[in-house]
């Protein structure tokens, strides 16, 4: 029963040092999402993918890329980090969205919070 | 323009009394709309959806939708201390697109 699994929980970077979140879910979902939630803020979109081997950007994509070689995985990697960066990383996955099922929803891990020194 | 916008708040009502929550957004062809809680420092999680105009009601919810005026509310009956959290209004078109969040305080 582990739906959407995000590691790690808490990370503190220097500034132009890089890394990878990881996440994956076991939900058989094809879509899955990278989002970004400053302090106070709502959520933002950074990339998106609709199956293994597609990704697409979001609002966000500056400053980050991912890859889906799988269906049950999608790490996103931080490049030469900023304190910009500093934020709660959320990963999600859908069943297609729209018209794929009006009431489809996202599901979301539990989060990770990046701090950018 | 943003593409979807809540009143940020706070808003702060006393317990038992209606909470309304309030969202709009920019793009007509957007297809399902959604209400996310949020508490401190956790994960959304969905309280409901509402895809077509009128409203809808579960338990304590009723959704809101009125695609003429691009325009989706929540309310909250009978407010919980519990419902204290920010309410975060979503859009789907392609993806999924989230408002700012409208920070709710029900007062015991």
């Amino acid at each position: 029963n582990a739906g959407v699994t995000q590691t790690p929980k808490f990370r503190i970077l220097k500034i132009g040092q890089s890394m990878t979140l990881q996440c994956t879910q076991d939900m058989n979902h094809n879509y899955m999402y990278w989002y970004r939630q400053d302090p106070g803020m709502g959520l933002k979109l950074i990339y998106y993918s609709v199956g293994a081997g597609i990704t697409d950007k979001g609002e966000v994509p500056n400053g980050y890329n991912v890859s889906r070689s799988t269906t049950e995985d999608f790490p996103l990697r931080l490049e030469l980090a900023a304190p910009s960066q500093t934020s709660v990383y959320f990963c999600a996955s859908s069943y297609p969205l729209g018209q794929g099922g009006p009431g489809n929803t996202i599901y979301f891990g539990e989060g990770s919070w990046l701090t950018v020194v | 323009q943003k593409e979807v916008e809540q009143n940020s708040g706070p808003l702060s009502v006393p317990e038992g009394a209606i909470a309304s929550l309030n969202c709009t957004y920019s793009d007509r062809g957007s297809q399902s709309f959604f209400w996310y809680r949020q508490y401190s420092g956790k994960s959304p999680e969905l309280i409901m959806f509402i895809y077509s105009n009128g409203d809808k009601e579960d338990g304590r919810f009723t959704a809101q939708l009125n695609k003429a005026s691009q325009y989706v509310s929540l309310l909250i009956r009978d407010s919980q201390p519990s419902d204290s959290a920010t309410y975060l209004c979503a859009v789907v078109l392609n993806d999924m697109r989230f408002g700012a969040g409208t920070r709710l305080t029900v007062k015991p």
